[in-house]
């Protein structure tokens, strides 16, 4: 059965560069979620999108911003990039209150 | 956390050994689900249970949910080496976009 994709695996980027994450959701799954997890830490909610339209919205920087597009894959777009930003970056896709189903997530290490 | 926390923090068992993890959480939800993610990996969903549930089941898994008290647990029994992994839970809420909010996590350790 199709997973949800993501990709790149890992992105090592230097300070102050632009980063961009893509996830590919499970077909017919209307909603993606993205969530930051720093070194030991549990993750946490940035964004969602239903239906190519922004859901609701976490702890997401300034410098990050996201969309979905027509195909429901989404984008997360990191500017000014900062090593604090150096993380584990995961998608889900769900139905609305259905079982998350998380992409095996991107690694961003900001040197 | 936003979410609250998870008891205990670590756990080293013995293999063969059970294993019980708690989470609390702090608003009304709409489901809760756990999660096993190994070292630095991807987060591998392991059981959902709804509000209106009370337990359930799934292999060497057993979870139980007091809406009450605004707590979980995670029963794995016959724990095995393999079982070694970080353990979240994770709510849902029905009032928002269903995004889920994360306990700290249980990191569970079992020895061969």
């Amino acid at each position: 059965a199709a997973g949800v994709i993501q990709s790149p695996r890992h992105l090592i980027k230097e300070k102050r560069e632009t980063a961009t994450l893509k996830c590919y959701p499970i077909p017919r799954h209307d909603t993606v979620y993205w969530y930051q997890q720093g070194p030991g830490q549990d993750p946490q909610f940035l964004i969602s999108f239903y239906e190519k339209m922004q859901s609701d919205k976490g702890s997401i920087p300034d410098r990050f911003s996201a969309q979905q597009f027509s195909d429901y894959h989404s984008e997360l777009n990191m500017s000014s990039l900062e090593l604090g930003d150096s993380a584990l970056y995961f998608c889900d896709s769900s139905l609305p209150g259905d079982k998350a189903f998380f992409g095996q997530g991107t690694r961003l290490t900001v040197v | 956390s936003q979410q609250g926390e998870e008891d205990p923090q670590a756990l080293s068992i013995q293999e063969g050994e059970n294993a019980t993890m708690n989470c609390s959480y702090k608003t009304s939800i709409n489901n809760l689900q756990w999660y096993r993610q190994n070292s630095g990996r991807g987060l591998v969903h392991l059981i959902l249970i709804r509000s209106n549930e009370r337990e359930k089941h799934s292999g060497r898994l057993r979870v139980t949910l007091d809406t009450s008290k605004k707590s979980s647990s995670l029963l794995i029994t016959a724990s095995r080496a393999a079982d070694t992994a970080s353990y979240f839970c994770a709510t849902a809420r029905m009032d928002s976009s269903y995004k889920l909010i994360f306990g700290s996590g249980t990191r569970l350790l079992v020895r061969p």
